[in-house]
């Protein structure tokens, strides 16, 4: 199997503090995760890609100061968001690339809402 | 940039009817196409694949097809049930090795 778990499910915080959410690969090592955002009755935008040991690539138009990303080990991404802002409420979603295929395994998502 | 878009929104059908949703994509350098379902709340589920090498490839009452003349992608789900309902989005990886880029998405809707 491949399966991508996150943590919290749904998370609810005060504008102005900040939010972690964990990404694991269960019964795999995972080289490479993505984070996505996905607001409501939308599509899945890239935020960016965490690579193991390094740093992560961010799109175009995502503040990596606002996004902080953290790859330590082949089966865990972190993406904490920073000064948390109303805007900033979405359906935060990760995946998880296994070996060198192009297919990507999703995590259920994290709902986050910013008050 | 270029993207993936796809042409109906919505899409409602009768139990038992067969479904078909299509998406358009404009990077020609696209090699690797997927089908994701989403239901409500939850992340995307894979459905099916399909590689540029081919224009045709089939599942478990799921077939993709892939024009590459027209950039076009499509899939049809037989005898669609009550619970394919969920938004079904395209994905293309660009030419890439990793990378995917979504479409906007259809909401299919069974009833029964």
């Amino acid at each position: 199997g491949a399966v991508v778990s996150q943590h919290p499910s749904w998370v609810i915080c005060k504008s102005g503090t900040s939010v972690k959410i964990e990404c694991r690969s269960l019964d795999f090592q995972a080289t490479t995760m993505f984070w996505y955002r996905q607001f409501p009755k939308q599509s899945l935008m890239l935020m960016a890609t965490s690579n193991e040991g390094s740093k992560a690539t961010y799109e175009q138009g995502v503040e990596k100061d606002k996004f902080l990303i953290n790859h330590a080990s082949l089966t865990l991404s972190t993406l904490t968001v920073t000064s948390a802002h109303p805007e900033d409420s979405s359906f935060y979603i990760c995946s998880a690339r296994k070996g060198l295929n192009n297919e990507q395994f999703f995590g259920p998502g994290t709902r986050l809402t910013v008050l | 940039g270029e993207s993936v878009g796809l042409h109906l929104p919505t899409l409602s059908v009768q139990e038992g009817d067969n479904s078909i949703i299509n998406c358009a994509y404009s990077n020609s350098a696209s090699d690797y196409f997927i089908w994701y379902k989403q239901e409500s709340g939850k992340g995307p589920q894979f459905i099916i694949d399909i590689r540029s090498n081919m224009d045709k490839r089939q599942g478990q009452r799921v077939t993709v097809l892939l024009n590459k003349t027209v950039k076009h992608l499509s899939l049809q789900i037989a005898a669609t049930q009550p619970g394919d309902s969920a938004v079904y989005f395209c994905a293309e990886n660009g030419g890439s090795n990793y990378k995917l880029t979504f479409g906007k998405g259809t909401l299919l809707t069974v009833n029964p």
